[in-house]
């Protein structure tokens, strides 16, 4: 099984700040590879996928990098609607396994 | 519009049975595969199963293999979870979920707005 580890388990931010989001996978994932964005009493939403790509909709504040191991989701600017928890997931191989989600938080 | 309504969550003894339903609309039902997601109350999400388009293909967690049997109905769109021998740790919100490329199980684009589902004496 492919664990994903994400750093940090918190992030505390104001609007308008930078947010950079990392996830190492235990072993290589190619690109196979997706971000998703969770508010609290709703379904996850996908933001990324394959890596880099921008999944329908969601706004270009929104941008991911990595291949490998090493994974990054960068939210350039932040707005109110972005605190939330944010998880990766890899489909590289079964069983299909999420990270442990990190919470972006008002600062 | 994409549609999953999650039902039949609820209250179970230990070592009792459930069977979840996702109802799914605005897509070919029979083109992609399907998951269920759970998530513990507070804690992160946790993959559970998948089912191939056709249904031919199934894959499980290690923790609910044995015990849960996911199917589908292509003929009336609809995904099922058979939960058996529940354990209190498998209390959570079940969630079906839609893969976002037509084959085996990708990433997930469409959500349900989840069911729970609780295993308490």
């Amino acid at each position: 099984e492919i664990v994903l580890t994400q750093s940090p388990a918190t992030l505390s931010l104001s609007p308008g700040e930078r947010a950079t989001l990392s996830c190492r996978a235990s072993q290589s994932v190619s690109s196979y590879f997706a971000w998703y964005q969770q508010k609290p009493g709703q379904a996850p939403r996908l933001l990324m996928y394959d890596a880099s790509n921008r999944a329908t909709g969601i706004p270009a504040r929104f941008s991911g990098s990595g291949s490998g191991t090493d994974f990054t989701l960068t939210i350039s600017s932040l707005e109110p609607e972005d605190f939330a928890v944010y998880y990766c997931q890899q489909r590289s191989s079964w069983p299909r396994t999420f990270g442990q989600g990190t919470k972006v938080e008002i600062k | 519009e994409v549609q999953l309504l999650e039902s039949g969550g609820g209250l179970v003894q230990p070592g009792g049975s459930l069977r979840l339903s996702c109802a799914a609309s605005g897509f070919t039902f029979s083109t992609y595969a399907l998951s269920w997601v759970r998530q513990a109350p507070g804690k992160g999400l946790e993959w559970v199963s998948a089912i191939s388009g056709s249904g031919d293909v199934r894959y499980y967690a290690d923790s609910v293999k044995g015990r849960f049997t996911t199917s589908r109905d292509n003929s009336k769109s609809t995904l099922y979870l058979q939960m058996d021998s529940l354990r209190a740790e498998d209390t959570a919100v079940y969630y079906c979920a839609k893969s976002m490329f037509g084959g085996s199980g990708s990433y997930f684009d469409y959500w349900g707005q989840g069911t729970l589902v609780t295993v308490s004496s």
